[in-house]
């Protein structure tokens, strides 16, 4: 059974401060991964996605991806309470016709 | 573009009634999923289809009917709603197997 794991959390940061969020993934095949952020009640909606090993930034959000090492981080530096909200880490199985697999999210709090 | 549209978005059923939660999409996107969200949890990945006139089973599909007769609809049944069935159900859609996914506004559904 192919898996995504992530801290539940809740992860509490400062205001300003950088939060780091982690996920580990089980299927070495895998080749897309994907950030994603969920407000309470809301529906998830996309930060990042990183395919190649090393880092990605957007703003004051950097995508980090060892894929020897199965990992693939998410930091938000800067932080602000705007950003509290639940992380959803995905993977793609690289295999036509199948579904990413999304880890149960870390919640995020940031306080002001 | 109006992206992936739920309705309804609240509903209130009775135990062994029967409800189709709807589901469209107009991005042109061949992949379309059903997710079941419970409180304080991850996304479980109900049903998904790669196609117009081909659907696959999830993590949790019992319980639970889908159909893909256009590539823009992807309406789920629910036949005889059971308690365990109260959950929040997100419609997402997306170009291709290891693509972004983009998430409609969810149903929330309590079954009484």
């Amino acid at each position: 059974q192919k898996e995504v794991e992530q801290n539940s959390g809740p992860l509490s940061v400062p205001e300003g401060a950088i939060a780091s969020l982690n996920c580990t993934y089980s299927d070495r095949g895998s080749q897309s991964f994907f950030w994603y952020r969920q407000y309470s009640g809301k529906s998830p909606e996309l930060i990042m996605f990183i395919y190649s090993n090393g880092d990605k930034e957007d703003g004051r959000f950097t995508a980090q991806l060892n894929k020897a090492s199965q990992y693939v981080s998410l930091l938000i530096r800067d932080s602000q309470p705007s950003d509290s909200a639940t992380y959803l880490c995905a993977v793609g199985q690289n295999q036509a016709g199948t579904a990413l697999i999304f880890g149960k999210g870390t919640t995020l709090s940031v306080s002001s | 573009n109006a992206g992936v549209t739920q309705t309804p978005k609240f509903r209130i059923l009775k135990i062994g009634q029967s409800m189709t939660l709807q589901c469209t999409q107009d991005m042109n996107h061949n992949y379309m999923y059903w997710y079941r969200q419970d409180p304080g949890m991850g996304l479980k990945l109900i049903y998904y289809s790669v196609g117009a006139g081909i659907t696959d089973k999830g993590e949790v599909p019992n319980g639970y009917n889908v159909s893909r007769s256009t590539t823009e609809d992807f309406p789920l049944r629910l036949e005889l709603a059971a308690p365990s069935q109260t959950s929040v159900y997100f419609c997402a859609s997306s170009h291709g197997t290891d693509n972004e996914q983009f998430f409609g506004p969810g149903t929330r559904l309590t079954v009484l």
